[in-house]
């Protein structure tokens, strides 16, 4: 079956930091991958996605590229603010779940000090 | 922006009991979901519902599960008898129709169950 597998955490930077969280993943056919992001006390938030290999996704200042042959999907950002201090996810959503059922990584804390 | 909102954030039940936790989805949403994380544990898919019924769920989703829409705006998850290893943060989320093509899932804030 599919499965996601991130870097183990917590990860702890200092702010302007480069950060990378990795994401690999199993799943037959080409699925659809997605970041999310949980800030303390709120509920879990797209950050990014991308839909087909080589696709790169990009917000907030974050990039992930959808990458076939290695079958990863590795979050960056090239300076880290206090702000981005959350838990990350990677997910997948696999080919042919019409239903849209999304398979999680088991999360990255990220803790970005002063 | 319109968000998924989940009640209550935090419920305390003693084993055996049945709990009911409740999600608002987005009102123009038609897939609604029910996952949850064991603490320190992977976010898990429990079920997904569309039109009213089940259309797929997962190996945790026993008979001790149910889903319910009961009106235009509620869609719940019932625990019948609740066991210790039920305690675990329970997400909803909702989904749009296929007119939008989207693959976005839209996710509360999560209600922690604590079963005692």
């Amino acid at each position: 079956g599919n499965s996601v597998t991130q870097m183990e955490g917590p990860v702890t930077l200092s702010e302007e930091a480069f950060l990378t969280i990795n994401c690999t993943y199993t799943a037959t056919g080409y699925p659809s991958l997605f970041w999310y992001v949980q800030y303390p006390g709120e509920g879990l938030q797209l950050l990014l996605k991308a839909t087909k290999a080589d696709d790169k996704g990009s917000n907030k200042g974050f990039e992930a590229t959808y990458r076939k042959e290695t079958t990863s999907f590795h979050l960056e950002k090239g300076s880290v603010q206090v702000s981005d201090s959350a838990v990350y996810f990677c997910a997948l959503r696999g080919r042919g779940t019409s239903y849209g059922k999304l398979t999680f990584g088991q999360g990255t804390i990220l803790t970005v000090h002063p | 922006e319109p968000e998924v909102t989940q009640t209550p954030s935090h419920q305390v039940t003693q084993m055996g009991q049945e709990v009911i936790l409740r999600c608002v989805p987005i009102s123009n949403h038609l897939y609604f979901y029910w996952y949850r994380q064991i603490l320190g544990q992977k976010v898990e898919f429990l079920v997904s519902f569309y039109n009213n019924e089940i259309s797929e769920k997962s190996e945790i989703f026993d008979d001790q599960f149910s889903v319910e829409r009961p009106d235009g705006s509620n869609f719940t998850l019932k625990i019948r008898s609740t066991k210790l290893e039920d305690s675990a943060m329970y997400f909803c989320a909702s989904r749009p129709t296929p007119v939008t093509s989207t693959d976005t899932q839209y996710f509360g804030p999560g209600t922690r169950l604590t079963v005692l």
